[in-house]
């Protein structure tokens, strides 16, 4: 069983809310992901980072933002959340190198009302 | 846009047939990964193929790379009910080097196995 923890599970939150994703991981892993997938939907790359004090943008353009002050915590924060944001989000890890197996959390499904 | 294309986006299978979803990408890789993502539920890792080996077995599993036509397919054998899942398959872009490379995902395949 992966070690990576997510919170909360569900969110329904109202439109302008300020939100925090949590995501946690306890396996030492350097690089951590957000990826955000509608159902049934392939998988989005928002926002990734190699290591402690680096972040950088993912493939699809987000709000969102994150910070990576430790290792093993990895938070996304919307500062002002729309209908637009519902969607689920996944937090994901893995070690450095090239042949190395990613570990998700088991995701985080928002829904702005 | 995503590194990996899948074919089919949905297979519908009967319990004991054979499962084929096929993956392609776009650019030079190290290894591709197959992960399993059941309903609502996040990814979990399959079986990684690197980029000198042709095939690969895991249990039921068996997954080719063919880094010529860069595209790789997972065979799902003797499929159960409990197979139906959506499966992805991933490769790393290396923005760089492995260690600031960042894990793309393809569209995957979502698989029914009817009982």
């Amino acid at each position: 069983e992966a070690d990576i923890y997510q919170t909360p599970r569900y969110l329904v939150i109202g439109t302008g809310k300020k939100i925090t994703l949590e995501c946690s991981q306890t396996m030492g892993h350097d690089k951590m992901y957000w990826y955000q997938q509608d159902p049934g939907m392939e998988l989005h790359l928002i926002h990734y980072s190699y290591g402690v004090n680096s972040t950088e943008k993912g493939d699809l353009s987000s709000e969102s933002t994150v910070s990576r002050i430790r290792t093993e915590h990895f938070p996304l924060t919307l500062e002002s959340a729309r209908p637009s944001h519902t969607s689920q989000y996944l937090c994901a890890s893995n070690q450095i190198g090239e042949n190395t197996e990613a570990f998700f959390g088991q995701g985080t499904r928002l829904t702005v009302v | 846009s995503q590194q990996g294309e899948e074919d089919p986006q949905a297979l519908s299978i009967q319990e004991g047939e054979n499962a084929t979803m096929n993956c392609s990408y776009k650019t030079s890789i190290n290894n591709l990964q197959w992960y399993r993502q059941n309903s609502g539920r996040g990814l979990v890792h399959l079986i990684l193929i690197r980029s000198n080996e042709r095939e690969k077995h895991s249990g039921r599993l068996r997954v080719t790379l063919d880094t010529s036509k860069k595209s790789s397919s997972l065979l799902i054998t003797a499929s159960r009910a409990a197979d139906t899942a959506s499966y992805f398959c991933a490769t790393l872009d290396y923005h760089g080097s492995s260690n600031t490379g960042k894990l793309i995902f393809g569209q995957g395949t979502t698989l029914q196995v009817k009982p």
